[in-house]
């Protein structure tokens, strides 16, 4: 397994636009979150989703929504793009939601800069 | 409000010595605390949750409810310990908290 995969690795937006971001899970797992992390600061969480439930929700903007498919695989739209948007998009996928086992593997990123 | 303080931002050490990352979280309910760790050009990792209690790498965190930390530990660091350490917290919502990390350089 490729572990958690994440697409595309760079892009570059103008404000006002929008954008979608991927994420595929480790095969067997059920839920996936989403973190922003801008230079310099730890990740912030953005969303939880399990078998295609939202479960959980960060202080974010309702600019920024996403969405898990029967696959588990996840999207990340973000509406509107300001320059403040300029991050790194963590995608992490776990095989639960919770548990004395749980555990969050981390894809590599999206690295999103907006001009 | 949650949140997850770490204070410091670079933390340098001789190797062969002890080293400790503190970590500090505010929180009315009650918290699972984690340690994740990035080394260079890796993914973030999990390192530790203190629900478990178990030491990785050498590594040992205690949570202290009365002081409200849950800092890391290692009695004699290495090299390959040097990496972004990133303290996180977790409530009873299923929202996670993290720090800012702390960058950890062993000193040959």
């Amino acid at each position: 397994d490729a572990g958690v995969t994440q697409s595309p690795t760079h892009l570059i937006k103008t404000r006002g636009q929008h954008v979608t971001l991927r994420c595929s899970p480790i095969s067997g797992h059920k839920s996936v979150s989403w973190y922003q992390q801008v230079l310099g600061q730890g990740p912030q969480f953005i969303f939880q989703y399990y078998e295609k439930e939202e479960r959980g929700r960060g202080n974010f903007p309702d600019r920024f929504s996403a969405r898990q498919f029967p696959n588990y695989s996840s999207e990340l739209n973000v509406n509107a793009l300001l320059l403040g948007d300029s991050a790194l998009y963590l995608c992490a996928s776990s095989p639960r939601t919770s548990g004395n086992s749980y555990e969050q593997y981390f894809g590599p990123g999206t690295r999103l800069t907006v001009t | 409000a949650q949140r997850v303080t770490q204070p410091e931002k670079l933390l340098s050490v001789f190797k062969g010595a002890p080293v400790e990352l503190k970590c500090n979280y505010s929180y009315s309910g009650s918290p699972e605390l984690f340690w994740y760790v990035q080394y260079s050009r890796q993914r973030l990792q999990l390192l530790l949750r203190h629900i478990s209690r178990e030491s990785i790498k050498g590594f040992t965190a205690d949570l202290n409810k009365g002081e409200t930390s849950f800092h890391l530990k290692k009695p004699f660091a290495q090299e390959e310990d040097s990496a972004m350490y990133y303290c996180a917290l977790r409530n009873t919502g299923n929202q996670f908290y993290f720090g800012t990390g702390t960058s950890l350089t062993v000193i040959p």
